[in-house]
């Protein structure tokens, strides 16, 4: 099993820019999330979805967008991107078999905004 | 809201013990701790459920103080792998908010040979 999956590692963007940050698991977990990480601030939530078809806003969803078409992939778009985006985005996954919703993380995409 | 945590910074000498809490103004459903080195994903540790369920890895033990809101994470014996940054992550009963987790700012561990 691969886990969860970030693409890309890195990015660069210009003021303005649009970008998808992709997300993928091979778990068959039904719960995703997308958090940023900025530092001193721990982890915000900023969209999740609890199946295929079914998203919702976190703390800080304002400037993202997020669908869910399948149960593997969970891309996360920046409409148009801005400096305070600036941060790390994680992507998360977590399976509700148990009841006990504990989160497996990507890597990260570390974005920078200029 | 998000969850406070203290203290903010430990630093620790090898084999020396520390206690990291996590206090919420919120009703509960579960306690989630996690551990995260520079540069990488934090790590799943811990959840503890209302209701005394837990599960975790065996050498990290926490409680959860259903009255009170409050968490613990009891780290023994230190080891140099210890040090990292460590966040609760909260998640309030009901409706839409299960799988979602609201963290702390984290408290970062130093563990010194």
């Amino acid at each position: 099993n691969a886990g969860v999956t970030q693409t890309p590692k890195f990015q660069v963007l210009k003021t303005g820019q649009s970008m998808t940050l992709q997300c993928a698991q091979d778990m068959n977990h039904e719960y995703m999330s997308w958090y940023r990480q900025d530092p001193g601030m721990g982890l915000r939530l900023i969209h999740y979805s609890v199946g295929a078809g079914i998203t919702d806003q976190g703390e800080v969803p304002n400037g993202y967008n997020v669908s869910r078409s399948t149960t593997e992939d969970f891309p996360l778009r920046l409409l148009s991107a801005a400096p305070s985006q600036t941060s790390v985005y994680f992507c998360a996954s977590s399976s509700t078999g148990t009841g006990m919703y504990e989160q497996y993380f990507g890597p990260g995409t570390r974005l920078t905004v200029t | 809201q998000q969850p406070v945590q203290s203290p903010q910074a430990v630093i620790l000498r090898e084999g020396e013990d520390a206690v990291i809490n996590c206090s919420s103004s919120k009703a509960l459903y579960s306690v989630h701790w996690y551990r995260q080195k520079h540069g990488e994903a934090p790590v799943f540790l811990m959840i503890l459920l209302k209701g005394g369920e837990q599960k975790g890895h065996d050498k990290i033990s926490a409680s959860f103080n259903e009255k009170k809101q409050q968490s613990s994470l009891y780290l023994t014996a230190s080891q140099l792998s210890y040090s990292g940054t460590y966040f609760c992550g909260t998640e309030r009963a009901g409706g839409t908010s299960y799988g979602k987790l609201t963290f702390g700012q984290g408290t970062i561990l130093t563990v010194h040979p």
